[in-house]
């Protein structure tokens, strides 16, 4: 079947300009993470949601960062008035969740986004 | 909180040696312990994981890790390495109770040279 899939797989933009970061998780998992992986900070969880729960939004490192969830499935990462230290590779993933456990992370091949 | 040390950013070895990469955590108690491997331009696969039950434990291409709690570590190893394991290994940890968020340790460069 389909794995996670992102788009785009690269952006480009200026500094201070608002982007969005799509992500399709694999059908039918109820969990979805995003993570950020860049040359100073290695690999850092940013959000994830749950089902209906409240999102963990804990390691989206300012308020310049957004994500949604709508209906459950497609996920979007926002990021407001971009600065250069945001360029990274922005790596999403989802997961099943079944009889209270979580099963494995599935990784998509992830956004790499430059800021000029 | 949780972390995960990787010693070593960048490992080399011949084809058909031993792959050692270590990673050694940091818990109050015994977490969830996996490894990822991650192709250039891509994302990242799992190895393999410990969360209960034997110490030893084996994942895809060969690759197998042991949870040894004495020493808060959880090595990855392969007997013979092959050119087409050169890639990054990250090593990473959950909490087993609560969420899902993983922490992941600096990743390790693996080279196999001829």
């Amino acid at each position: 079947g389909a794995g996670v899939s992102q788009s785009p797989s690269n952006k480009v933009t200026e500094k201070g300009k608002d982007v969005e970061l799509r992500c399709d998780p694999i059908s039918g998992h109820t969990a979805l993470y995003w993570y950020r992986q860049s040359l100073g900070q290695g690999l850092e969880f940013l959000i994830y949601f749950q089902g209906n729960s409240a999102p963990d939004k804990s390691g989206l490192p300012s308020d310049r960062f957004s994500a949604e969830r709508t209906g459950g499935s497609v996920s979007t990462l926002t990021i407001q008035r971009t600065q250069q230290e945001d360029s990274a590779v922005y790596l999403c993933a989802s997961s099943s969740y079944q009889g209270a456990k979580y099963n494995e992370q599935f990784f998509g091949p992830g956004t790499r986004l430059t800021v000029l | 909180a949780q972390s995960v040390t990787q010693l070593g950013s960048h490992v080399s070895v011949s084809e058909g040696a031993l792959v050692l990469l270590r990673c050694n955590y940091s818990s109050s108690v015994p977490p969830y312990l996996f490894w990822y491997v991650q192709y250039p331009n891509q994302g990242l696969q799992l190895l393999l994981k410990y969360t209960t039950g034997a110490t030893l434990v084996k994942g895809i291409n060969g690759f197998e890790a042991e949870f040894k709690k004495s020493e808060t570590s959880f090595h990855l190893t392969k007997p013979s390495a092959h050119m087409s394991d050169a890639a990054e290994y990250f090593c990473a940890v959950r909490p087993t109770g609560g969420g899902n968020k993983l922490t992941f340790g600096t990743g390790t460069q693996l080279k196999v040279e001829l």
